[in-house]
């Protein structure tokens, strides 16, 4: 079954360190996106990315940074995690091309982020 | 900028009851608009999707309107059952400059009771 995934799926790590979230999908799917989900703010996008070429800031890219490897693949990087960087993070994927229900959004499992 | 909310902030109902979610945004250039479900501590998975020329989609129990002139979108649920219980989004996928971007309300929290 065609789907997105996500990895790690929990991850704790110390202020300042370097961490990659990745993002696979099967669907074949040419658009990506990075969200993270916080109590009370609701899913809020980092970046997205509408072909390999193609990368472009979200609402709350300060402290992030992505790289599209390959159509299948998004990683989201924080390059010196601090605490309010805290939260679940979800990748997605659409697809413009898919007739009826176009550019529908599918999420992944989604990571959880604890900056101590 | 977008501004998406959904009343009631969280439901609880008893198992076979009938039910309305609300969702209402700022602007009415949209592209399309989308219910999703979370369960906890899980990923979203999506329900209905309306195109912005469409006024309702139905998808089994559930059933949702769009009215773009008012910025208001419904989400109803028939017959609902405890496995309904969840926490619902409504999304709003932008139009023009800032095509395909959507932004999320805040959910709404439905408990249903056997």
């Amino acid at each position: 079954d065609a789907d997105v995934t996500q990895t790690p799926r929990n991850r704790i790590t110390k202020t300042g360190k370097r961490i990659m979230l990745e993002c696979s999908q099967t669907k074949g799917h040419d658009r990506m996106y990075w969200y993270r989900q916080d109590p009370g703010l609701g899913l809020r996008l980092i970046y997205y990315s509408f072909d390999v070429k193609d990368i472009n800031k979200g609402e709350i890219s300060d402290g992030y940074s992505v790289s599209r490897q390959a159509q299948a693949k998004f990683s989201l990087s924080l390059e010196s995690a601090i605490p309010n960087q805290t939260a679940l993070y979800f990748c997605a994927t659409s697809d413009l091309r898919a007739s009826g229900r176009i550019d529908e959004q599918f999420f992944g499992p989604g990571t959880r982020l604890t900056v101590l | 900028k977008q501004e998406v909310t959904q009343i009631p902030a969280a439901l609880s109902v008893p198992e076979g009851e009938n039910l309305v979610l609300n969702c209402s945004f700022t602007d009415s250039a949209i592209y399309n608009l989308q219910w999703f479900r979370q369960d906890p501590g899980k990923g979203l998975t999506s329900l209905l999707l309306i195109q912005s020329s469409q006024r309702e989609q139905t998808s089994g129990r559930l059933n949702a309107s769009l009215d773009k002139s008012s910025g208001r979108s419904t989400l109803y649920i028939a017959a609902s059952q405890p496995g309904d219980s969840a926490t619902y989004l409504c999304a709003v996928a932008a139009g023009g400059t800032s095509y395909g971007k959507l932004t999320f309300g805040q959910g709404t929290i439905l408990t249903v009771h056997p």
